[in-house]
């Protein structure tokens, strides 16, 4: 079964530290493997994009990561700001669904001063 | 948010009502569609149309209804048979072909409140 989990549920941290998140996902191979922003009240914006065979992926502060092994991918954010506070959503394109998303249920990061 | 827009913003639905809740997009995407959003769970597509005057059900369309009459909208009706519709509306859209094809953007979402 397509399935994509996500950890921690919620995690708080101060402005100027590092944070990694974490997704795991069940079947494999994949099509692509995304993560989105979502600010709260709005709709997730794609900050990363990465295909079966990519390891890793950089968007500014944040950097995705995929170990095929563990099945699992993960976001990096340095020198977390302020405005870095959202949710994060791992988002998952399996071969076996067409042009369909399975989405992990998120991770809602706050970054406090 | 790119080229989608829904509204209204917030929604207040009475019992046995139906409500409509509107996306449009100027991006000349082919495809649309329409998720739910509750909270900590990962988001679950109501409907899907990949073309004009065809869509599909996606995993939890019970209770709801779209119509996709021209390609830049796709409304979402929530019926009255639908019991528990409180939640987050997500309309999104996509390419139909190409390196793009599954990119979806999102519009800024609809709340439901129900009365």
């Amino acid at each position: 079964k397509n399935q994509v989990e996500q950890s921690p549920q919620s995690l708080i941290i101060l402005e100027g530290k590092n944070c990694t998140l974490q997704c795991n996902y069940t079947v494999s191979p994949f099509s692509n493997l995304r993560w989105y922003k979502q600010d709260t009240g709005r709709g997730p914006v794609s900050l990363t994009i990465m295909t079966f065979s990519e390891n890793t992926k950089s968007n500014g502060r944040y950097t995705a990561t995929l170990d095929a092994d563990t099945k699992q991918s993960s976001l990096h954010i340095t020198a977390s700001q302020l405005s870095d506070s959202a949710s994060y959503i791992c988002v998952v394109t399996f071969y076996n669904a067409g042009n369909m998303l399975t989405f992990g249920g998120g991770t809602r990061l706050m970054v406090k001063p | 948010d790119g080229g989608i827009t829904q509204s209204p913003k917030y929604l207040f639905r009475k019992e046995g009502q139906n409500v409509t809740l509107s996306c449009e997009q100027n991006l000349n995407h082919d495809a649309m569609y329409w998720y739910r959003q509750d909270p900590g769970q990962g988001l679950r597509l109501i409907y899907y149309s990949q073309i004009v005057n065809d869509f599909q059900k996606g995993d939890i369309a019970e209770g709801y209804s779209v119509s996709r009459e021209k390609k830049e909208s796709f409304p979402l009706t929530v019926t009255s048979a639908q019991k528990n519709p409180t939640a987050f509306y997500l309309c999104a859209s996509s390419p139909r072909g190409g390196p793009n094809q599954e990119t979806q953007y999102f519009g800024p979402g609809t709340r439901l409140l129900v009365l």
